[in-house]
């Protein structure tokens, strides 16, 4: 089955702890990015991956950081988790040829609680 | 630069009524419009998408969208809400080609009454 995957679907720890949140998807897409959503704010891209060792920032992306060492895993990693990075998180990946009309697929999302 | 506006945080229908949600875009290029839906605990699920190729966009589960660039619109409509429906909806816009990044309104959390 076609799929994105995200571990840990939930999450709860303490400001400061370092964490990562994986993601795999088996598509063999070129494109991965995350999101964050948040209460009446809709999704927001925090980075995104266009191609392997190829990464970027989005609209949010203080306080993460990113790898694509490998074409099917974009894991998530804060450094210093704080408060203010409570959030629900989607990881989505999607084909890179042809336009931005491509369907961007998405995980079941990480729910994330930062005490 | 891209936005989208929902109209609505939260809609109601009647089981069988006509389900209407709102969205208006902005872009700065012809745009790429999309319709995700979120059920409760699972991830965004692509209802449609209008990628220039027909006004008139069907999409799965008897959904259906409009795009009318005169109005800088792409409602979401289905004759006919099942109870099956309730979810929280919401519309994106495709932005430049190299981030490739979807911007979102903010959702419709659309609830359905027997």
């Amino acid at each position: 089955e076609a799929q994105v995957t995200q571990n840990p679907r939930y999450l709860i720890t303490v400001t400061g702890k370092k964490l990562t949140v994986t993601c795999s998807q088996n598509m063999n897409h070129e494109y991965m990015s995350w999101y964050r959503q948040d209460p009446g704010l809709g999704l927001r891209q925090i980075y995104y991956s266009m191609n392997v060792e190829v990464t970027d920032k989005g609209d949010v992306p203080e306080g993460y950081k990113v790898s694509r060492k490998e074409k099917r895993n974009f894991p998530l990693i804060l450094e210093s988790p704080s408060p203010n990075q409570t959030s629900l998180y989607f990881c989505a990946s999607s084909l890179s040829t042809g336009t931005r009309s491509n369907e961007q697929f998405f995980g079941p999302g990480t729910r994330l609680t930062v005490l | 630069a891209q936005s989208v506006t929902q109209l609505g945080s939260h809609v109601s229908v009647s089981e069988g009524a006509l389900v209407l949600l709102r969205c208006n875009y902005s872009s700065s290029v012809p745009p790429y419009l999309f319709w995700y839906v979120q059920y409760p605990n699972q991830g965004l699920q692509l209802l449609l998408k209008y990628t220039s190729a027909a006004t008139l966009v069907k999409g799965i589960n008897g959904f259906e969208a409009e795009f009318k660039k005169s109005e800088t619109s792409f409602h979401l409509t289905k004759p006919s809400a099942h109870m099956s429906d309730a979810a929280e909806y919401f519309c994106a816009v495709s932005k430049d080609t190299g981030r490739r990044a979807l911007t979102f309104g903010s959702g419709t959390r659309l609830q359905v009454q027997p």
